[in-house]
C-alpha cells in the first residue's frame, strides 16, 4: 500500500477559487515537504514542515501539518493559472532523510 | 538558491546500449545525492542513495548491477543504465542534499527523460 496518500488525484478549479490538497500517512512524518512539478520537469520546493501543528505560508499557498504529524494540507487561496501543475508531498517517514512521495495531485486552473 | 543540474535532459537510445546521466550540484557540496525514477502519472520512487566516497545504497527491487552509481566528487554523481531495455524508459531525477539548517535540504535536478527503443 502507498505510504503517503494524496487526495484528490486531480483537481480542476476556476481561477480565483480556493482549493485544498491533502497528504496522509499512517506513520509519523519526521519531515513533510511540498513540491510543485510541471510535467516532465524537475521539482520546485514549496515548503517544509517539521513540527506538529506547524503552518507556513508563501504568497497564496499555505501548508499545515497536524498535531499528530500524520497529515498535511496544502491550501491555495484565489488560485491563478500559474498555480497549475502537479503537487507532490514527500515525507521522511523513517527519520533517515530518505523521502517517500505521494502520487501527486494534478491541478488545473481554468481562466 | 541552491542549483542542481542534470545532463542530458533527454536521451533516446537503442536497446542494449548503456546510458550515463550526470547530476551536479552547482553551488554547494553534497555528500549525499539521491536518484529517483518516475513513470508517467506515477510518483517518484527512490532508487538509490549515492554517498561520496563510498558505495551507493540501493532500494529494494533496484538492481545495482544494472543501475551503476558513481559519486566521484562532492558535486557530481552519475547514474549509468547498463544494457538499457524499453522498460527502463522513464524520467530520472536526482536530488542533492544540502544541510542548510533551514529544513529544505534536498534540491532536485530538472530530470532526464530516457527513451529506450
Amino acid at each position: 500500500s502507498q505510504e503517503l496518500e494524496q487526495s484528490p488525484q486531480s483537481l480542476i478549479v476556476q481561477e480565483g477559487k480556493n482549493l485544498t490538497i491533502n497528504c496522509t500517512s499512517s506513520k509519523t512524518l519526521y519531515g513533510l515537504y511540498w513540491y510543485k512539478q510541471k510535467y516532465g520537469e524537475g521539482l520546485i520546493f514549496l515548503m517544509m514542515l517539521q513540527k506538529g501543528g506547524e503552518e507556513k505560508s508563501h504568497e497564496k499557498i499555505t501548508a499545515k501539518l497536524d498535531e499528530k504529524k500524520q497529515q498535511s494540507s496544502l491550501h491555495i487561496t484565489a488560485s491563478q493559472p500559474s498555480h497549475a501543475g502537479i503537487y507532490l508531498c514527500g515525507a521522511d517517514i523513517g527519520s533517515n532523510y530518505k523521502l517517500t512521495f505521494g502520487k501527486g495531485t494534478l491541478l488545473t486552473v481554468n481562466p | 538558491g541552491a542549483v542542481v543540474s542534470q545532463h542530458p535532459s533527454w536521451v533516446i537510445c537503442k536497446s542494449g546500449t548503456s546510458v550515463k546521466i550526470e547530476c551536479r550540484s552547482l553551488d554547494f557540496q553534497a555528500t549525499t545525492m539521491f536518484w529517483y525514477r518516475q513513470f508517467p502519472k506515477q510518483s517518484l520512487m527512490l532508487m538509490a542513495t549515492s554517498n561520496e566516497g563510498s558505495k551507493a545504497t540501493y532500494e529494494q527491487g533496484v538492481e545495482k548491477d544494472k543501475f551503476l552509481i558513481n559519486h566521484a566528487s562532492l558535486t557530481l554523481s552519475t547514474l549509468t543504465v547498463t544494457s538499457a531495455h524499453p522498460e527502463d524508459s522513464s524520467f530520472y531525477i536526482c536530488s542533492a542534499d544540502r544541510t542548510s539548517g533551514k529544513g529544505e535540504t534536498q534540491y532536485f535536478g530538472p530530470g532526464t527523460r530516457l527513451l529506450v527503443l
